[in-house]
């Protein structure tokens, strides 16, 4: 079975330069999640998606990150503009259903901000 | 709010030392706790799935128990090598969605 993909691995932009991460999750899971991960601190949910739906997006900052899954299978996740504090291995992840199971995760995006 | 945690938040061991970690979780509508070990530049990889009180789960040298009780979990790891070294992440699903502790960081120095 293919895992989580994501791209790119690595992206080094300036601050207030614009980004995009894309992830493809497992075939058939419903749920997918993009989390941030900074340097020293655990994974932090940013959004979750139920098919196209989503599902929980309250630590997403609003005001320059957006995601989207359209059709219910990849996901986009976009930062506009960057700051620094954005620097942080960006996770996608993806599990058949919602909260109930084990969640598969992509390799991450280090995205350095200067 | 829902608060997941772990201790230590790194640490450091010699080759062949044991060790070991805690995570610990909200003990009330508890339904499974899961453990994650991350390599840098690589996924992290699902160690464990915990649902049952007095759970014990084995993997190799890796070991873990769950106290649904109380709200806690080890992770022991016996005889270390330097191919441990890596963040060890435990994650609690609630409802419908997982949260992840901040994690502990292992390095395992030859």
């Amino acid at each position: 079975e293919a895992g989580v993909a994501q791209s790119p691995r690595y992206k080094i932009i300036e601050k207030r330069q614009s980004v995009a991460f894309w992830c493809n999750p497992i075939s058939g899971h419903a749920t997918l999640y993009w989390y941030q991960q900074i340097l020293g601190q655990g994974p932090k949910l940013l959004i979750q998606f139920q098919n196209n739906g989503v599902v929980d997006d309250s630590q997403l900052p609003k005001d320059r990150f957006s995601a989207e899954r359209l059709k219910g299978v990849d996901s986009t996740l976009k930062i506009q503009p960057a700051k620094l504090e954005d620097s942080a291995v960006y996770l996608c992840a993806s599990s058949l259903n919602r909260g109930d199971t084990e969640a598969f995760f992509g390799q991450g995006t280090r995205l350095t901000v200067v | 709010i829902l608060n997941v945690e772990q201790s230590p938040q790194s640490l450091h061991v010699q080759e062949g030392d044991s060790t070991n970690f805690t995570c610990s979780f909200p003990s009330s509508n508890f339904y499974a706790l899961h453990w994650y070990r991350w390599e840098t530049a690589k996924s992290p990889e699902a160690l464990f799935v915990m649902t049952l009180n007095g759970d014990e789960k084995k993997k190799g040298r890796i070991s873990a128990t769950l106290n649904t009780k109380e709200g806690y979990s080890y992770l022991y790891i016996k005889g270390s090598q330097p191919e441990d070294s890596a963040t060890y992440l435990c994650a609690f699903p609630s409802y419908d969605k997982v949260i992840f502790g901040p994690g502990t960081s292992l390095s395992v120095i030859p």
